[in-house]
């Protein structure tokens, strides 16, 4: 089976920068991706990585670790609007080839103080 | 402008009764996907479609059925064998071969009387 494993909750300050840890175990791992909630919203895309390393867009980074089984989503320079859920997720290889739809994790509900 | 829409946002059935959900997109995407979503918890993948007259189970497929008859509609049918209905439904769509990354739709909260 798949499992992610993510914090529930994280604090941190208007301005500063916050590291969101994810483990993951599953087969066929394909890659890993990173979406933003807000309270009654839908899920939006933030980053995607396949191969190891640290991919930048903006005030976000995301990192791989494909030998640990681990990411993490770094946000910089916090602001009120970025209170939300972070949820990390794995893509699979189906036995077809390519990868069938995504596995979430249970989500890191930010809190950010001012 | 290009984006997935879900009608209706909120919908009340009856228990027994069989409803289905619609989805749309304008993307132009090959791939499309049905999510349930309970409070606090994350997504969890109910069926996907890589392409026109085909669709696979995903990881809680019982109680709900799909049918992909168009490139751009994608609806689900929560029939009155799921168990346990009441929950956030999201819709999503991604270029075949890019499933890191989809797109949602504002989703449907279905609640069951």
């Amino acid at each position: 089976g798949q499992s992610l494993e993510q914090p529930s909750e994280v604090t941190a300050v208007e301005g500063a920068i916050v590291q969101i840890n994810c483990t993951y175990q599953t087969s066929g791992f394909y890659g890993l991706s990173w979406y933003q909630q807000h309270d009654g919203g839908a899920p939006t895309f933030l980053s995607y990585n396949g191969l190891d390393g640290l991919e930048e867009t903006g005030r976000f980074s995301s990192f791989l670790s494909r030998s640990d089984s681990y990411g993490y989503l770094l946000l910089q320079e916090l602001q009120m609007k970025d209170s939300a859920s972070y949820f990390c997720a794995v893509s699979r290889k189906h036995s077809g080839g390519g990868a069938d739809g995504l596995t979430f994790g249970k989500g890191t509900h930010l809190i950010i103080q001012p | 402008d290009g984006g997935i829409t879900q009608s209706p946002k909120y919908l009340f059935r009856k228990e027994g009764q069989n409803v289905t959900l619609s989805c749309e997109q304008n993307l132009n995407h090959d791939a499309m996907y049905w999510y349930r979503q309970d409070p606090g918890q994350g997504l969890r993948l109910i069926y996907y479609s890589q392409i026109v007259n085909d669709f696979q189970k995903g990881d809680i497929a019982e109680g709900y059925s799909v049918s992909r008859e168009k490139k751009e509609s994608f609806p689900l049918t929560v029939t009155s064998a799921q168990k346990n209905p009441t929950a956030f439904y999201l819709c999503a769509s991604s270029i075949l071969g890019q499933v890191g990354e989809q797109f949602f739709g504002p989703g449907t909260r279905l609640t069951v009387l």
